[in-house]
């Protein structure tokens, strides 16, 4: 069964430029989460999908982002227009629904590392 | 103060070693996560516990709900175990969102 795949692992732009990272999750997973890194901090929440929905974006930094579920496959995450304060390794993890609610183990993707210029 | 906290930041052991892991948080908590990542590598699930203890290998998580407190244990520990791991807890009404601790850098020299 395949993991969870992020596209590109590595992208570099300048600052203003518009960046879209994807994630695809495992098959069947109804969670998807987006997480950020910078540099030097601890792993932060961006914001959670349940099937295509929404069910969490409190984490999300400001209105130049923006992420998308369609179908309730894979997730994008758009940020337009870049600012150097965004550079970090972004991660998509998903999971099940489990029996327990949403308390299932999440499966990480390897990583987005954005550098903005 | 982060509302998880991870001690020490980092570790540094012979082969061979028994290591610990501390993770302690100031928030409910429905489960709590161990994860590692290798220098490179991406962040793997070691561990998610609720209550009690788990072992894997030569790992071993402990829980404290009462003591909000955590801790990852490695027997034996190996060149191969040098990695980040990392503290993550899910409130309980987070609906999975995860909040992390800064991460504990491991090495092991053989």
């Amino acid at each position: 069964e395949a993991g969870v795949t992020q596209f590109p692992s590595h992208s570099v732009i300048e600052k203003g430029q518009t960046v879209t990272l994807r994630c695809d999750p495992i098959s069947g997973h109804d969670n998807l989460y987006w997480y950020r890194r910078v540099m030097g901090k601890e792993i932060k929440f961006l914001l959670h999908f349940v099937k295509e929905s929404k069910q969490d974006e409190s984490g999300m930094p400001n209105n130049r982002f923006l992420a998308e579920r369609t179908g309730g496959t894979y997730s994008t995450l758009k940020v337009q227009p870049a600012e150097l304060e965004d550079s970090g390794v972004y991660f998509c993890a998903s999971s099940q629904v489990g029996l327990a609610g949403y308390t299932d183990t999440q499966y990480f993707g390897p990583g987005t590392r954005l550098t903005v210029l | 103060k982060n509302e998880v906290e991870q001690s020490p930041q980092n570790l540094t052991a012979q082969e061979g070693e028994f290591i610990t892991i501390n993770c302690s948080y100031s928030v409910g908590i429905s489960a709590l996560h161990w994860l590692q990542q290798h220098p490179g590598g991406g962040i793997v699930s070691l561990f998610m516990l609720s209550s009690g203890k788990k072992k894997h290998g030569r790992l071993i998580a402990t829980i404290n709900i009462q003591e909000k407190h955590s801790s990852l244990h490695i027997t034996a520990s190996h060149p191969r175990d040098s990695a980040v791991y990392i503290c993550a807890v899910m409130r309980g009404t987070s609906y999975g969102k995860l909040t992390f601790g800064q991460g504990t850098i491991l090495t092991v020299h053989p």
